[in-house]
């Protein structure tokens, strides 16, 4: 079974400073894909990143940058020069390419301060 | 750019009544999929859809759910007989085929019971 593992509920982060969300997981496959979505209080998931675990470069996309230890089970966010609008609710999620569900953390509130 | 949406946003009902949420998935996607968010809980996998047929199902969706895919464009969830504890946020989601892991989700319908 997969498990994936969200330890901070809440962070915060002055706006321009950098913050880092953590993220864990349990699997037996080899081959999966990993991503962040973001939940925005208009509660609509937005997909923010994603990594292919067969890749080792991290992947990046403009402020927003993951650090993926495939043996250590872990694929951590990065967000630089943290924005206003990156307030929301961040989660973690898991899907193995022989199956067709995501399995999610529970999720890192994260609050962007002015 | 394409988006999955839901209607309603927010759905009330009485405890033991049906309720029907409706999904308009992106067009040119071939799979499709439910899943739950109880209030300040993980994003739980109900089930997935393809071709006309549930391709995967969690233990949560038992027989008081089902979905249909009624016509060319709609997808939806249905309880028969609603329980308090179905109260949740509902996401449609829909990728455009098993090589591209990437669900784009919708909105969400909140589901209260009372």
């Amino acid at each position: 079974a997969q498990t994936v593992t969200q330890s901070q509920p809440e962070m915060s982060v002055q706006e321009a400073e950098t913050v880092t969300l953590s993220c864990t997981y349990d699997t037996s496959e080899n081959n999966y894909y990993l991503f962040w979505y973001k939940q925005p209080p208009s509660r609509q998931m937005i997909l923010v990143i994603r990594q292919e675990a067969y890749k080792q470069q991290n992947a990046t996309e403009n402020r927003f940058s993951v650090n993926f230890q495939k043996a250590a089970k872990s694929f951590s966010l990065k967000i630089s020069d943290s924005q206003l609008g990156d307030t929301a609710m961040y989660f973690c999620a898991f899907i193995s390419n022989t199956g067709n569900q995501f399995y999610f953390g529970t999720g890192t509130s994260l609050t962007v301060i002015p | 750019e394409p988006e999955v949406t839901q209607t309603p946003s927010h759905q009330v009902t009485q405890m033991g009544q049906e309720v029907i949420l409706r999904c308009v998935p992106i067009s040119n996607h071939l799979y499709f999929y439910w899943y739950r968010q109880i209030l300040g809980q993980k994003v739980e996998f109900l089930v997935s859809f393809y071709n006309n047929e549930i391709s995967e199902k969690s233990e949560i969706f038992d027989d008081q759910f089902s979905v249909e895919r009624p016509d060319g464009s709609n997808f939806t969830l249905k309880i028969r007989s609603t329980k308090l504890e179905d109260s949740a946020m509902y996401f449609c989601a829909s990728s455009i085929g098993t090589d591209s892991y990437e669900q784009y989700f919708g909105p969400g319908t909140r589901l209260t019971v009372t």
